[in-house]
């Protein structure tokens, strides 16, 4: 079973919509959970990280955490097409766990 | 410029032969990690160390070595590449110290793309 778990995608939506990026973990003792976004042939970015159950909002991401499911997602409303990349999935426990990513295009 | 640098950017290489990616960073971290990015595999930790003297194996060792020469500079080297090491690797460094939010945030890299024929 791998750490980090994510649909791989791909995941096309209008602009405007919203997107939604699930990701689901192994380790109950995980403390802090991060979204990256990748650029194709870019390295990875920091968008959100969140520690605590519940939403976190920051603009047009909210990132929500549910630590009994084992679950954290991203939501990115008014999507842009400059939000088309990949994004990562990455739990901190002892380590960094990053999921295989979901590539989401937004259609002009 | 970049915080973290990485070097080469670009590299071809046969197989048999040594390689050395080199990583170098200005932001004072201590800890420092070396990933690798296949398609459809997502990142995988090669090796992460916390300090100069401590160095630790990540869940893809096998194939590689590392060398943590100051606490600004960590290097992998691959002594004998082969093909299957063709691929993307990102160096990576963070530090809960002086990370103010303390989230523990992985600073990458622009990444070195090997390709071993």
């Amino acid at each position: 079973q791998k750490e980090v778990e994510q649909n791989s995608g791909p995941l096309s939506v209008p602009e405007g919509a919203i997107a939604s990026l699930n990701c689901t973990y192994s380790d109950r003792g995980s403390q802090s959970f991060f979204w990256y976004r990748q650029y194709s042939g870019k390295s990875p970015e920091l968008i959100m990280f969140i520690y605590s159950n519940g939403d976190k909002e920051d603009g047009r991401f909210t990132a929500q955490l549910n630590k009994a499911s084992q679950y954290v997602s991203l939501l990115i409303r008014d999507s842009q097409p400059s939000d088309s990349a990949t994004y990562l999935c990455a739990v901190m426990g002892n380590q960094f766990y990053f999921g295989t990513g979901t590539s989401l295009t937004v259609i002009p | 410029d970049a915080d973290v640098t990485q070097t080469p950017r670009n590299r071809i290489t046969k197989t048999g032969k040594r390689i050395m990616l080199e990583c170098s960073q200005t932001k004072g971290h201590d800890r420092m990690y070396w990933y690798r990015q296949d398609p459809g595999l997502g990142l995988r930790l090669i090796y992460y160390s916390f300090d100069v003297k401590d160095i630790n194996k990540g869940e893809i060792s096998d194939g590689y070595s590392v060398s943590r020469q100051a606490q600004a500079k960590f290097s992998l080297s691959l002594e004998s590449a082969i093909p299957n090491q063709t691929a993307l690797y990102f160096c990576a460094t963070s530090d809960i110290r002086r990370d103010r939010a303390n989230t523990g945030e992985l600073f990458f890299g622009e990444g070195s793309r090997l390709t071993v024929l």
